[in-house]
């Protein structure tokens, strides 16, 4: 089975630019996770879509990150405007539900200049 | 926030040895799930736990859990370079968020 796909891989731009993030998950998954990990850091959760509606966005910054999920399908995570402190790896994983492990995308790496 | 802390934060071995990696949490769990992320690369799932088993096995792997003492051991035998990555453990409460602990750097040399 084919994997997360994520593009780009990495991303360079100016602080108060803006970014946006794709993310087409493993067919037939329904459940799709943005986390963000920083450097030397575990994956911290930006939202959980359940098919096309939001379950958690709790920790998401909303003042300048906005994420959807198409048709229940691939998603966008978007940075408007950035900070430096949002440099991090940009990771997109999938579950077949809630309940189920992870599959993972090899993630954005986002550098702020 | 982080729930998991994994400890040590570097490990460093020779092939061959067995390398142990321990994992704390701070509130009740319904499972606990183990991933390796190699250098630039996304996480790959282990091995899951739930609150109700003691031990599970998969190939080379050994986890335990202690409710009790709100932790976990992941045991890896008869290392190989291969295994050299980072290692999480990421606990799931009683909502269904899975939160990750910081990583064990694993590095086994040949």
């Amino acid at each position: 089975e084919a994997g997360v796909a994520q593009s780009p891989r990495y991303k360079i731009i100016e602080k108060r630019q803006s970014v946006a993030f794709w993310c087409n998950p493993i067919s037939g998954h329904a459940t799709l996770y943005w986390y963000q990990q920083i450097l030397g850091q575990g994956p911290k959760l930006l939202i959980q879509f359940q098919n096309n509606g939001v379950v958690d966005d709790s920790q998401l910054p909303k003042d300048r990150f906005s994420a959807e999920r198409l048709k229940g399908v691939d998603s966008t995570l978007k940075i408007q405007p950035a900070k430096l402190e949002d440099s991090a790896v940009y990771l997109c994983a999938s579950s077949l539900d809630w309940e189920q492990p992870q599959h993972f995308g090899d993630g954005t790496r986002l550098s702020i200049l | 926030s982080q729930q998991g802390e994994e400890d040590p934060q570097a490990l460093s071995i020779q092939e061959g040895e067995n390398a142990t990696m321990n994992c704390s949490y701070k509130t009740s769990i319904n499972n606990l799930q183990w991933y390796r992320q190699n250098s630039g690369r996304g996480l790959v799932h282990l091995i899951l736990i739930r609150s109700n088993e003691r031990e599970k096995h998969s190939g080379r792997l050994r986890v335990t859990l202690d409710t009790s003492k709100k932790s976990s051991s992941l045991l890896i035998t008869a290392s190989r370079a291969a295994d050299t990555a980072s290692y999480f453990c990421a606990s799931r409460g009683s909502n269904y968020k899975l939160t990750f602990g910081k990583g064990t750097l694993l590095t086994v040399n040949p």
